[in-house]
């Protein structure tokens, strides 16, 4: 299972586009790039799966190189109520296991 | 996610004391799952199941057991609760593999806060 490495932590401002890069560089072939987002007291909340190039939705983009041992999470325009922590994984490979890091705690300013 | 419900949501109790904590859904999906979050800490896996006839040891499975009762409900038991088992506990849910890629997200509770004293 490939093992995943990001920031522990960010700051931002209201309207700013936030970008949080995660290196997993021992991507397989048949793996997924999947983010979550955890507010406090609250369970994980799935925000976006990719493969590879680019993939968006009504929250937030995800880019991912050619040699997929990277990828970005893209968050445009964020305000206060996206302060939270967001986890990199990476599933796939014969059955659903996710393994959580750390993850990146956003903080948004005013 | 409102549709995976979790009971108690807060509960205090002493060490040596048998707790279960309950997990139901109504996403109507296969498979389940019970993880642990420590302060500043990411989750850990403690079982898992794919169906009712399947139960799986997650990393994190010693002091632990489950039960499938049926589809929709999976619990988590500590046969004697410690204090080192003082934690926020989730379920979770995800639909079955559908081929190509076991990639189904996971649909999470809002957690039990459970502390043992």
């Amino acid at each position: 299972l490939a093992k995943t490495t990001q920031p522990i932590s960010m700051d931002s401002y209201e309207g700013q586009e936030v970008n949080i890069t995660c290196s997993h560089n021992n991507i397989a072939t048949n793996d997924y790039i999947t983010w979550y987002q955890q507010f406090p007291s609250q369970g994980p909340r799935f925000i976006i799966q990719g493969y590879k190039t680019k993939v968006t939705n009504e929250v937030a983009s995800l880019f991912i190189p050619a040699d997929r041992k990277s990828s970005t999470l893209s968050l445009p325009r964020v305000s206060l109520s996206d302060t939270a922590v967001y986890y990199c994984l990476v599933v796939g490979g014969g059955y659903n296991k996710l393994i959580f890091g750390a993850g990146t705690r956003l903080a948004v300013h005013p | 996610d409102a549709d995976v419900t979790q009971t108690p949501r807060n509960r205090i109790t002493k060490t040596g004391k048998r707790i279960m904590l309950e997990c139901s859904q109504t996403k109507g999906h296969d498979r389940m799952y019970w993880y642990r979050q420590d302060p500043g800490l990411g989750l850990r896996l403690i079982y898992y199941s794919f169906d009712v006839k399947d139960i799986n040891k997650g990393e994190i499975s010693d002091g632990y057991s489950v039960s499938r009762q049926a589809q929709a409900k999976f619990s988590l038991s500590l046969e004697s609760a410690i204090p080192n088992q003082t934690a926020l506990y989730f379920c979770a849910t995800s639909d079955s593999y559908q081929g190509g890629a076991d990639n189904q997200p996971q649909h999470f509770g809002d957690g039990t806060r459970l502390s043992i004293l």
